[in-house]
């Protein structure tokens, strides 16, 4: 089955503790990317990634990280997080631009509370 | 960079009735339109999308219209239903970074038997 995983679903952490949200694919895709959801704001990118070891800024980069060492997950780290970054986590993938189909894959959503 | 907003932020309608959610982009470049579906408690999910080559697309009761000189496309759904009540998301890219994907902000949609 294609599917987009991601862990934990949900994670309460304090203030400066660094942690890192896993993302896997198994359809093979070569995009992937981070979102966080908040009430009012919808989903905004993070981080995305072409392929391996290509990744690139987002719109709210700022505070993560993320790396694409292999083709199928692409994890999102919190070196030092803050409550600001209290949010929805999706990750999704997609195939090549200009394929017939971009369809972007989400993930379950990872829920961080951080206090 | 792009820009999309999306209107109106909630929407009630009557089952039976037809429910129409806005949005309109910034970037004249973009050329790939996806809508998605988010039921409460569950990730996205595509429902439809248009690429800027077409002015109209339909799938059973939903339907989005592009229009490219306005920059502004629309979400449309007939014959609601109330397992349509969500939240749904437009999106705007363009085929040089598909993956950049803009989201507008989204509209809950309530439907009411």
């Amino acid at each position: 089955e294609a599917q987009v995983t991601q862990n934990p679903r949900y994670l309460i952490t304090v203030t400066g503790k660094k942690l890192t949200v896993t993302c896997s694919q198994n359809m093979n895709h070569e995009y992937m990317s981070w979102y966080r959801q908040d009430p009012g704001l919808g989903l905004r990118q993070i981080y995305y990634s072409m392929n391996v070891e290509v990744t690139d800024k987002g719109d709210v980069p700022e505070g993560y990280k993320v790396s694409r060492k292999e083709k199928r997950n692409f994890p999102l780290i919190l070196e030092s997080p803050s409550p600001n970054q209290t949010s929805l986590y999706f990750c999704a993938s997609s195939l090549l631009p200009g394929a017939s189909s971009d369809t972007q894959y989400f993930g379950p959503g990872t829920r961080l509370t951080v206090l | 960079g792009e820009n999309v907003e999306q209107h109106p932020s909630t929407l009630s309608v009557q089952e039976g009735d037809s429910a129409v959610i806005k949005c309109t982009y910034s970037d004249s470049a973009s050329n790939y339109f996806p809508w998605y579906k988010q039921e409460l408690g569950k990730r996205p999910q595509l429902i439809i999308d248009i690429r800027s080559n077409v002015g109209e697309k339909k799938d059973q009761r939903i339907a989005v219209t592009l229009n490219k000189t306005a920059k502004h496309f629309s979400l449309h759904i007939t014959e609601t239903q109330p397992e349509d009540s969500a939240v749904y998301f437009c999106a705007a890219s363009n085929d040089y970074n598909t993956d950049k994907l803009i989201f507008g902000t989204g509209t809950r949609l309530q439907v009411f038997p």
